[in-house]
């Protein structure tokens, strides 16, 4: 079975300040991993994804993530955070031996960024 | 190309009433998923369609739900009768197999909101 564990259902952070959203997963076989952004009123868009090839994973929007598997962690970052960030992101595992790209979700993260 | 559209976007209902939902993917894509987010928990997977046959099935909660997808083109989730605990927003997602350089990304469609009363 597999799981995933974001720290953090809410995060506030400064404009221009770093966007750090922390991800935890438990996989038993090596995984895919993928963060979405839910925007208001909007479905959820991939920001990036990770799958076994490089460990520094560049996204959309200047975001990236670093699989650490070591850690068993893929978390999230960007530099500076702009207002257009605040969004609702959420961090998935899917078993890349299965046929099909079932994800398993963490709770998501809200982010705000103040002015 | 037109993304994965989802109807209604907004449902409201009495308990014990019938709501259908429908998913329209993009065109091609065979794999069709549905979620669920209940407030305040996570996305957690329903199903899983390859073309027209139910590939997996282990997320359905009960058998209030059933999820068709005729001709393995748009598909439909039916609650039947609803219940409180059935709020939440429900999304559809579409893929294509795969294989080679694609790792079968999940499109996600906006969601249809359930509010059952």
């Amino acid at each position: 079975a597999q799981s995933v564990t974001q720290l953090g259902s809410h995060v506030s952070v400064s404009e221009g300040a770093l966007v750090l959203l922390r991800c935890n997963y438990s996989s038993s076989v090596p995984p895919y991993l993928f963060w979405y952004v839910q925007y208001p009123n909007q479905g959820l868009q991939l920001l990036l994804k990770y799958t076994s090839a490089a460990t520094l994973v560049k996204g959309i929007n200047g975001f990236e993530a670093e699989f650490k598997k070591s850690e068993t962690s893929f978390h999230l970052t960007k530099p500076s955070a702009h207002m257009s960030d605040a969004a609702e992101y959420f961090c998935a595992v899917s078993d890349w031996k299965a046929a099909g790209n079932k994800l398993t979700f963490g709770g998501g993260t809200r982010v705000l960024v103040k002015p | 190309e037109a993304g994965v559209t989802q109807f209604p976007s907004h449902s409201v209902i009495e308990k014990g009433q019938t709501v259908t939902l429908r998913c329209d993917p993009i065109s091609g894509h065979d794999n069709l998923y549905w979620y669920r987010r209940v407030m305040g928990k996570e996305i957690k997977f329903l199903l899983h369609f390859v073309k027209e046959s139910k590939q997996d099935e282990s997320g359905m909660p009960n058998n209030r739900f059933l999820a068709e997808r005729t001709g393995g083109t748009y598909s439909t989730l039916k609650v039947q009768p609803a219940e409180l605990e059935d709020s939440g927003v429900y999304f559809c997602a579409s893929s294509q197999p795969r294989g080679g350089m694609n790792t079968g990304e999940l499109f996600f469609g906006e969601g249809s909101r359930l509010t059952v009363l």
